[in-house]
């Protein structure tokens, strides 16, 4: 089985919709994190959780909110859905190593959002 | 803003010949990571390589850092048709907050 597992793997919604998409894993990792990714723009961080009780915002969070449920879920909101946030959402585990360390992120399979 | 940046966008070469992509940043950084996508799938963690190190092997692959000049690059070796896919560089920084950004990735083609 995966260790990092994403729901849905595909969906398509219509404008002011809301919608959630879930991630959870089984590598014990403390750290979670959001992502999308467009053509020609990389990956950009949504939001991300060093702990069950720690929520951070990243570089493009509005029109998103997050849920750390345990330690293994992590679930991206999209509170009304808008065209510009048709993507490709992955998520993301990595260990705590301390600052400066570096950790290694383990991606999900990916979920793609069509927003009609 | 991206912090850091892949070039080329795209590189196409012939399977045994050697790939090197390279990646820009802005700001100091604490460590710096290269990943791997195959085509609509989720990335693959490839190396990292910490502010004070200045070259890191794995396999095939081989990453250098130069902090002076703010970038890396990635050298895969003797390449073959299965390396085929997009490569990003990731930069991690910690100050008052995490931080850790992603280029846009050059797509790499390796010809049979």
């Amino acid at each position: 089985d995966a260790d990092v597992t994403q729901t849905p793997r595909n969906r398509i919604t219509k404008t002011g919709k809301r919608i959630m998409l879930e991630c959870s894993q089984t590598k014990g990792h403390d750290r979670m994190y959001w992502y999308r990714q467009d053509p020609g723009l990389g990956l950009r961080l949504i939001y991300y959780s060093f702990d069950v009780k720690d929520i951070n915002k990243g570089e493009i969070s509005d029109g998103y909110s997050v849920s750390r449920q345990a330690q293994a879920k992590f679930s991206l909101s999209l509170e009304s859905a808008i065209p510009n946030q048709t993507a490709l959402y992955f998520c993301a585990t990595s260990d705590r190593t301390g600052q400066g360390a570096g950790e290694t992120q383990y991606f999900g399979p990916g979920t793609r959002l069509l927003v009609l | 803003s991206q912090q850091g940046e892949e070039d080329p966008q795209a590189l196409s070469i012939q399977e045994g010949e050697n790939a090197t992509m390279n990646c820009s940043y802005k700001t100091s950084i604490n460590n710096l990571q290269w990943y791997r996508q195959n085509s609509g799938r989720g990335l693959v963690h490839l190396i990292l390589i910490r502010s004070n190190e200045r070259e890191k092997h794995s396999g095939r692959l081989r990453v250098t850092l130069d902090t002076s000049k703010k970038s890396s690059s990635l050298l895969i070796t003797a390449s073959r048709a299965a390396d085929t896919a997009s490569y990003f560089c990731a930069t991690v920084t910690w100050g008052s907050n995490y931080k850790l950004t992603f280029g846009k990735g050059t797509l790499l083609t390796v010809n049979p």
